[in-house]
């Protein structure tokens, strides 16, 4: 068990609709990062919030929003989805900004249909 | 692009023998590199790191090297035990100089470990 934790654990949905991911980091982590894993695309990494601060974007749709709590806990809001949107949305987290390792938690599985 | 490289999708090994898994970057920038095991519909498992300034770090029955010159790392995991069967993935950050501790993952390495 890393710690930390992600819910729903699974996300059946339809098209066109909007779904939030939610994600609790380790105990005294500040850092939160989202990663998305597809079939074909592997583990992609998507926002990265410290401590309440927006910190590093990778290839996040406009569609895809984030953000960070005051409680450090982190939501991955995916709006007007699509079939491609079907995947692994993970949550990690990490004591600093940049270095240190990530735990990461055991994921959100979402199905569009 | 891809900044990180696993060449091998696959690998089989016997119990009780070296397991070693590889992982070629083409970024210089990168300054930290993390080995994370996976288990199907589980998150990746922190394994081991090593940050740019070593060339070796050891843990238990795992060791990662680090090849500066030839940006090439290496996990090797022995002695190999069949509950070490699962995906292995390869990451690297640029830590130092973009502040971000965002993670490039190779492709993934499946490893199985026989009887």
């Amino acid at each position: 068990d890393s710690g930390v934790t992600q819910t729903p654990k699974h996300l059946i949905t339809a098209t066109g609709q909007r779904v939030t991911l939610r994600c609790s980091p380790r105990s005294g982590d500040l850092s939160v990062y989202w990663y998305q894993q597809s079939l074909d695309q592997g583990l992609q990494f998507l926002i990265q919030y410290y401590n309440g601060e927006e910190r590093a974007k990778g290839n996040i749709l406009e569609r895809f929003s984030a953000q960070q709590f005051p409680d450090l806990h982190s939501e991955l809001n995916l709006s007007s989805l699509e079939l491609g949107d079907s995947a692994l949305y993970f949550c990690a987290s990490s004591v600093a900004t940049s270095g240190g390792s990530q735990y990461f938690g055991p994921g959100t599985r979402l199905l569009v249909l | 692009d891809q900044q990180v490289k696993q060449n091998s999708p696959s690998l089989s090994v016997q119990e009780g023998r070296i397991s070693i898994l590889n992982c070629d970057y083409t970024n210089s920038m990168f300054d930290y590199f993390l080995w994370y095991k996976k288990y199907p519909a589980e998150g990746p498992t922190f394994l081991i790191s090593i940050s740019s300034i070593k060339d070796k770090n050891e843990d238990g029955r795992f060791t990662v090297f680090l090849n500066k010159s030839a940006k090439h790392l290496s996990l090797h995991i022995v002695p190999s035990q069949p509950g070490d069967s699962a995906v292995y993935f390869c990451a690297a950050s640029a830590s130092g100089s973009s502040n971000t501790g965002k993670l490039i993952f190779g492709q993934g390495t499946t490893l199985q470990v026989k009887p």
